[in-house]
């Protein structure tokens, strides 16, 4: 990827178990969002945390930011099946620039 | 929302040909707008910054002659792939950025199959 490295690259639980995906950065940011992604589709924006938060919080989402340690992580609570999805984290500067982690692919099984 | 649109949702040519997709922002206004490019099973990476009014920014190792970006209007961006090979084969998205801390607005994304 062009801006970090996202682990596990997969990640397979069972219905009502909790996943936890990391990602890691680079460089300095504004901004890292969290973006999910069905097989072959377009991106659904999950959750938007600024560089001065620490943590956030999005109905089963919870997703933390470590600025020191250029790294952030995605929690999902309580699974379901369709949350079957990749999972991707992306930064932004001030060039409105956003830049993709590697990606996380996530399978939920009933 | 702010909603982007991006046209077509997948296309098939044949190679050598060429191939433009369209990027509209509906409800606003976008200086800029970000071409991306993903591989199956990869991630998206950055291949453009369109800017309105004024030539495109490649990122490193895209090939600006290959893949021409027009930006002539505030709501309207354009890629087109010259000369296409099966090695384009991918799904290009598009997205806008609105202001600097709030989601980014991406395109549905076009599938490009090059037979």
């Amino acid at each position: 990827s062009q801006q970090g490295e996202e682990d596990p690259q997969a990640l397979s639980i069972q219905e009502g178990e909790n996943a936890t995906m990391n990602c890691s950065y680079k460089t300095s940011i504004n901004n890292l969002q969290w973006y999910r992604q069905n097989s072959g589709r377009g991106l659904v924006h999950l959750i938007l945390i600024r560089s001065n938060e620490r943590e956030k919080h999005s109905g089963r989402l919870r997703v933390t930011l470590d600025t020191s340690k250029k790294s952030s992580s995605l929690l999902i609570t309580a699974s379901r099946a369709a949350d079957t999805a990749s999972y991707f984290c992306a930064t932004t500067d001030s060039s409105y620039k956003l830049i993709f982690g590697s990606g996380t692919r996530l399978l939920v099984r009933p | 929302g702010a909603v982007v649109s991006q046209h077509p949702s997948w296309v098939i040519c044949k190679s050598g040909t060429s191939v433009k997709i369209e990027c509209r922002s509906l409800d606003f206004q976008a200086t800029t707008m970000f071409w991306y490019r993903q591989f199956p099973k990869q991630s998206l990476m950055l291949m453009a910054t369109s800017n309105e009014g004024s030539k495109a920014t490649y990122e490193q190792g895209v090939e600006k002659d290959k893949f021409l970006i027009n930006h002539a209007s505030l709501t309207l961006s354009t890629l087109t792939v010259t000369s296409a090979h099966p090695e384009d084969s991918s799904f290009y998205i598009c997205s806008a950025p609105r202001d600097l801390n709030t989601e980014a607005f991406f395109g549905q994304g076009t599938r490009l199959t090059v037979v």
